[in-house]
């Protein structure tokens, strides 16, 4: 069974471009988390997918945005790059939204780099 | 703001040693997590540890938790050059599964043949 994949393992981008990332869930899982990784801060909590519709997201700027598609897939979408938004973007999906103590599954990230 | 700190911020030892890796948080929890990441890549969960268990055992790891100090410990024992990730630990404190696991920074661990 494949796990979660991301596209496309590396972005550079230009300051004030957009950058699109894509992730596909495990087959079955209908919720899709993005996170973001930048240096020295940790994994941030972005955004949260569910059946379509965005469910919760974290403390970030408009300019980060997402959806989700029918067939779960994701897509991130971040408008007019800043510098500071160069980190690994990581995709997570799980099974069972809203419940507790379930487990997430991780893509490998999508490592977008701004000049 | 970060849930989970972790202590040590690096680790190195020798191979057959054993690790230990600690985290504190601040708020209550549903359940504890501790993740792998290799070379600045995907996050491999490691355990899930609730809320109402004190000890969780996985293979060569060794989880705890102590909710009345708000800390957990993972343990790697006989740890093995393979070992070599970060190692992070996630705090879920919500009614909304994931949209609130909460990450710390992670300890650096190098395991050394």
């Amino acid at each position: 069974e494949a796990g979660v994949t991301q596209s496309p393992t590396h972005l550079i981008k230009t300051r004030g471009q957009q950058a699109t990332l894509r992730c596909s869930p495990i087959s079955g899982h209908t919720s899709v988390y993005w996170y973001q990784q930048a240096l020295g801060l940790g994994l941030q909590f972005l955004l949260w997918y569910d059946e379509g519709e965005e469910r919760n997201r974290g403390n970030f700027p408009p300019r980060f945005s997402g959806r989700q598609f029918p067939n779960y897939s994701s897509e991130l979408n971040v408008n007019a790059l800043e510098l500071e938004d160069s980190a690994l973007y990581l995709c997570a999906s799980s099974l069972l939204p809203g419940q507790k103590n379930t487990e997430a599954f991780f893509g490998q990230g999508t490592r977008l780099t701004v000049v | 703001s970060q849930q989970g700190e972790e202590d040590p911020q690096a680790l190195s030892i020798q191979e057959g040693e054993n690790a230990t890796m600690n985290c504190s948080y601040k708020t209550s929890i549903n359940n504890l997590q501790w993740y792998r990441q290799n070379s600045g890549r995907g996050l491999v969960h490691l355990i899930l540890i609730r809320s109402n268990e004190r000890e969780k055992h996985s293979g060569r790891l060794r989880v705890t938790l102590d909710t009345s100090k708000k800390s957990s410990s993972l343990l790697i024992t006989a740890s093995r050059a393979a070992d070599t990730a970060s190692y992070f630990c996630a705090t879920d404190a919500g009614l909304r599964g994931y949209s609130t696991l909460t990450f710390g920074k992670g300890t650096m661990l190098l395991v050394s043949p």
